[in-house]
C-alpha cells in the first residue's frame, strides 16, 4: 500500500523559508509526478507546485518567484522549500501523487499544519 | 478566486439526487484536460472521488458519477446518505499544465 507523509517545522517566523519533505513508502518514486498542495484554514485547496521523477517542475505562478520544489529518488522523498514567508502563508500542506494529467491526485498524506509567526 | 467555478454549497434530504457544478473555460476544462473530483471530510485529506471525467477509483460507490462537457463538469451524487456530508473539489489542468482547483462545494444532507 503506497503511503506519503509529510515532515517539517509546524511554526516558522515570516520572512523565513519553510522546508517540507515528503516520504513516499510502498512504491518507488518513479515514474509518477508528486506534489505539494496546501489549504488555508476554512478555505479551499491551492496547488502549489509538482516535480516529474526525473526532476522537472512546474510551479504556480502566483507562488513561482518563492518555491523549489526537489526530488530525491534514492531516499525515494521529494521536497519543498518555499521562501520569504508571511502569515498568509499559513495553511495545511499536503503532499500528493499524480500519476498523469487523466488520473487525478490519487494518494495524499496526510497533511502538516503550517503556522506562520513571530 | 478559484479558476473553476463551483457553488459554495447545495443540499438534500436523503436518498435525494444533488449535482454539484464546475464551471472552467477554453484553456482549461475547456481544452483537453480531464476533470478530477475529490471529497474531503473535515479534518482529513482530500480523496480522490472521481478521476478522468468519470471514472470512479476502486472502493468508490456507484452513487457517485461525472461528466463533462464543453467547458463545464459535473458531480452527481444520487441516494444522498449522511455520510456524503463532506466538501468536494473539482480540478483539471491549463494550457500551461498548471493545476487548477474549484472553490469547493459544501454538501450537507438535511
Amino acid at each position: 500500500q503506497v503511503q506519503l507523509q509529510e515532515s517539517g517545522p509546524g511554526l516558522v517566523k515570516p520572512s523565513e523559508t519553510l522546508s517540507l519533505t515528503c516520504t513516499v513508502s510502498g512504491d518507488s518514486i518513479s515514474p509518477y509526478y508528486w506534489t505539494w498542495i496546501r489549504q488555508p484554514p476554512g478555505k479551499g485547496l491551492e496547488w502549489i507546485g509538482y516535480i516529474y521523477y526525473s526532476g522537472s517542475t512546474n510551479y504556480n505562478p502566483s507562488l513561482k518567484s518563492r518555491v523549489t520544489i526537489s526530488v530525491d529518488t534514492s531516499k525515494n522523498q521529494f521536497s519543498l522549500k518555499l521562501s520569504s514567508l508571511t502569515t498568509a502563508d499559513t495553511a495545511v500542506y499536503y503532499c500528493a501523487r499524480d500519476r498523469s494529467y487523466a488520473d487525478g491526485f490519487d494518494i495524499w498524506g496526510q497533511g502538516t499544519m503550517v503556522t506562520v509567526s513571530s | 478566486q478559484s479558476v473553476l467555478t463551483q457553488p459554495p454549497s447545495v443540499s438534500g434530504a436523503p436518498g435525494q439526487r444533488v449535482t454539484i457544478s464546475c464551471t472552467g473555460s477554453s484553456s482549461n476544462i475547456g481544452a483537453i484536460y480531464d476533470v478530477h473530483w475529490y471529497q474531503q471530510v473535515p479534518g482529513t485529506a482530500p480523496k480522490l472521488l472521481i478521476y478522468g471525467n468519470s471514472n470512479r477509483p476502486s472502493g468508490v460507490p456507484d452513487r457517485f458519477s461525472g461528466s463533462k462537457s464543453g467547458t463545464s463538469a459535473s458531480l452527481a451524487i444520487s441516494g444522498l446518505q449522511a455520510e456524503d456530508e463532506a466538501d468536494y473539489y473539482c480540478q483539471s489542468y491549463d494550457n500551461s499544465l498548471s493545476v487548477v482547483f474549484g472553490g469547493g462545494t459544501k454538501v450537507t444532507v438535511l
